[in-house]
């Protein structure tokens, strides 16, 4: 079955500089890839996501970027606030098909 | 309005007992989840329903037993509940198979 790989495990910014979160599948097919925030409490809540026939995709402050021939997609976030103080999920499954598979999360800490 | 909603929240038992957690959406999905996060915060799908049949059923205990009455409920049954259950327990439901899920508020379950 799918594998996601997520890192890193903690990432600490100062509030202006940008994050990176990268994650690595393993099953070729998977053909999405959502990324969810969860506050601390809180329910995962999806932020971003993107298909396999895209290359990029942005909305705002946060991007994603995928490549399908290393099996790799990562979160970037620009212009960092203490906001974005929580713990993100990169996810992976075939569309239709699979359940979501999630990375192990990475807890983002934007100083103030 | 809620749309994935479980109760209950917070769930305190004891080791050897039996407990059911409710979830119900009313986003009209097809398919609906459950997913336990432990206090590393990895999130491991647990059970997969779509029109109320289980197509995915992870390596869990059968000590663990999804029932869905029908398509806006799928509700989770434990029994014999050991201390390694702690955990929070999410619901999620999606349109369709393996698209963006929507998850309810958790349910933190502590066995004693």
């Amino acid at each position: 079955g799918e594998n996601v790989e997520q890192h890193p495990s903690t990432l600490s910014v100062q509030e202006g500089d940008s994050a990176v979160i990268k994650c690595t599948y393993s099953d070729s097919a998977s053909n999405y890839f959502p990324w969810y925030k969860q506050e601390l409490g809180k329910r995962p809540q999806l932020i971003i996501d993107i298909r396999s026939n895209v290359g990029e995709k942005k909305d705002q402050r946060i991007a994603v970027t995928l490549n399908k021939t290393a099996k790799h997609f990562s979160l970037h976030i620009t212009e960092t606030q203490p906001e974005d103080s929580a713990v993100y999920f990169c996810a992976a499954s075939i569309s239709g098909n699979t359940p979501l598979v999630f990375g192990k999360g990475t807890r983002l800490s934007v100083i103030a | 309005d809620t749309a994935v909603s479980q109760t209950p929240k917070y769930l305190v038992t004891q080791m050897g007992n039996d407990k059911s957690i409710k979830c119900e959406q009313n986003l009209g999905h097809d398919t609906m989840y459950w997913y336990k996060q432990d206090s590393k915060k990895f999130l491991k799908i647990m059970f997969s329903y779509n029109n109320k049949e289980l197509i995915i059923n992870e390596t869990v205990p059968n000590r663990f037993s999804p029932k869905s009455p029908d398509k806006a409920h799928l509700n989770l049954h434990i029994n014999s509940l050991e201390l390694g259950d702690s955990a929070v327990y999410f619901c999620a439901s999606s349109p369709q198979k393996a698209e963006e899920a929507f998850f309810g508020q958790g349910t933190r379950l502590t066995v004693v």
